[in-house]
């Protein structure tokens, strides 16, 4: 079953605007892994934030954790046509070392 | 340093048949994970290899088996194939078995015809 939770489930913006996307889910975590996914290829690794952490910045991308309200965002900065992709986040919920993934967000950068 | 690699990256079967994924860990990291994707879904978490032993597994049937070799890869194995299993097979690699970062490859495209 799906643990996490994505919103919007589509988003689409112009070149240079700021895009946010939100998680939530249901149980405590160890982690929360946020994920790129361009056209049904792999999984590219963007950023992981503990459950002691609060936010965490990675170039353009900067995430935030809400433990208490169990949810997450993700926010990329002057977005460009390449960020066009499917963005998923993923929990670890301390029960062993398997992700839990959201159905995703698919974002549209359009130029 | 290569990431990690899965082959082949298409592959179609016929139903009833059997189909072997093969994925190579990043350099030093010793847990392979496999993960399921239907179109439009997230990943589902099928099997965790911890240092050649399973951590654990997900909800699916008998037919799916994997193993983990000395080396750290990893094969992911689906005994009479199903329409349903048409999917994207991810496989991540990860350096401890928890609470760790989870790298993935490019992924096997199966469809079963």
């Amino acid at each position: 079953s799906q643990q996490g939770e994505e919103d919007p489930q589509a988003l689409s913006i112009q070149e240079g605007e700021n895009a946010t996307m939100n998680c939530s889910y249901k149980t405590s975590i160890n982690n929360l892994q946020w994920y790129r996914q361009n056209s049904g290829r792999g999984l590219v690794h963007l950023i992981l934030i503990r459950s002691n952490e609060r936010e965490k910045h990675s170039g353009r991308l900067r995430v935030t954790l809400d433990t208490s309200k169990k949810s997450s965002s993700l926010l990329i900065t002057a977005s460009r046509a390449a960020d066009t992709a499917s963005y998923f986040c993923a929990t670890d919920d301390n029960q062993g070392g398997k992700l839990i993934f959201g159905q995703g967000t698919e974002l549209s950068v359009k130029p | 340093d290569a990431g990690v690699t899965q082959s082949p990256t298409h592959l179609i079967k016929t139903r009833g048949q059997q189909v072997t994924l093969r994925c190579s860990p990043i350099s030093g990291h010793k847990s392979v994970s496999w993960y399921q994707q239907v179109l439009g879904q997230g990943p589902q978490f099928i099997f965790q290899y911890y240092e050649k032993e399973e951590r654990g597994r997900g909800n699916f049937p008998d037919r799916f088996s994997a193993r983990q070799f000395p080396n750290y890869s990893s094969e992911l194995n689906v005994n009479a194939l199903l329409l349903g299993d048409s999917a994207l097979y991810l496989c991540a690699s990860s350096h401890y078995d928890v609470d760790t970062e989870a790298f993935f490859g490019q992924g096997t495209r199966l469809t079963v015809v």
